[in-house]
């Protein structure tokens, strides 16, 4: 049971590459997310996934785009990085249907854009 | 607009004692309150949560506290350890139709534990 993965761990891209990053979990969750973390700023929600075949924008999309492949599957898509895209991304999953709300988080991968 | 505020950037104490971490928030659709924790390195953890008909919710060494009317709460480590040394981050939600319950996460108390 491997929880939340990420990949890859580390990336370095030049201003207008694209990649995509990588989760799965193996917890049968309905709900997925992507976050990103910033020096000082805390952790602010991107994309969500709130069960299969749906998609929502958190509190910062401009620049992403998501696809939730499969029950277990969330990628997140950078289609021409910037440098304001450099940052630490965590993927997170939940269960539904409860008022727990906790959410099992992915290792992170750290990115940066030159 | 924050929703929720972690006014301290930074909390140190020594061993032994007691750390005692704040959050405020805006929102009084608020109903589930997280506390987690997170090391160099790694994906944050989840530590206690505290539904918003508590007041109190224990767990070992950590209590977290809710005051509904100052829209306040508060995680509280006794004894503290070395280990404990980490950034704690404090969340919230409100329940929404759409059946996934987003969190909004404070900036963080980095917490640092002497020996």
């Amino acid at each position: 049971n491997a929880g939340v993965t990420q990949t890859p761990k580390f990336q370095v891209l030049k201003t207008g590459q694209s990649m995509t990053l990588q989760c799965a979990q193996d917890m049968n969750h309905n709900s997925m997310y992507w976050y990103r973390q910033d020096p000082g700023m805390g952790l602010r929600l991107i994309y969500y996934s709130a069960s299969e075949g749906t998609t929502d924008k958190g509190e910062v999309p401009n620049g992403y785009n998501v696809s939730r492949l499969n029950k277990r599957e969330f990628s997140l898509r950078l289609e021409s990085a910037a440098p304001s895209q450099t940052s630490v991304y965590f993927c997170a999953s939940s269960g539904t249907g409860v008022m727990s709300n906790e959410q099992f988080f992915g290792p992170g991968t750290r990115l940066t854009v030159l | 607009d924050q929703q929720v505020k972690q006014n301290s950037p930074s909390l140190s104490v020594q061993e032994g004692r007691i750390s005692i971490l704040n959050c405020d928030y805006t929102n009084s659709m608020f109903d589930y309150f997280l506390w987690y924790k997170k090391y160099p390195a790694e994906g944050p953890t989840f530590l206690i949560s505290i539904s918003s008909i508590k007041d109190k919710n224990e767990d070992g060494r950590f209590t977290v506290f809710l005051n509904k009317s100052a829209k306040h709460l508060s995680l509280h480590i006794v004894p503290s350890q070395p280990g404990d040394s980490a950034v704690y981050f404090c969340a919230a939600s409100a329940w929404n139709q759409g059946g996934s319950e987003k969190l909004v996460f404070g900036k963080g108390t980095k917490l640092t534990v002497n020996p």
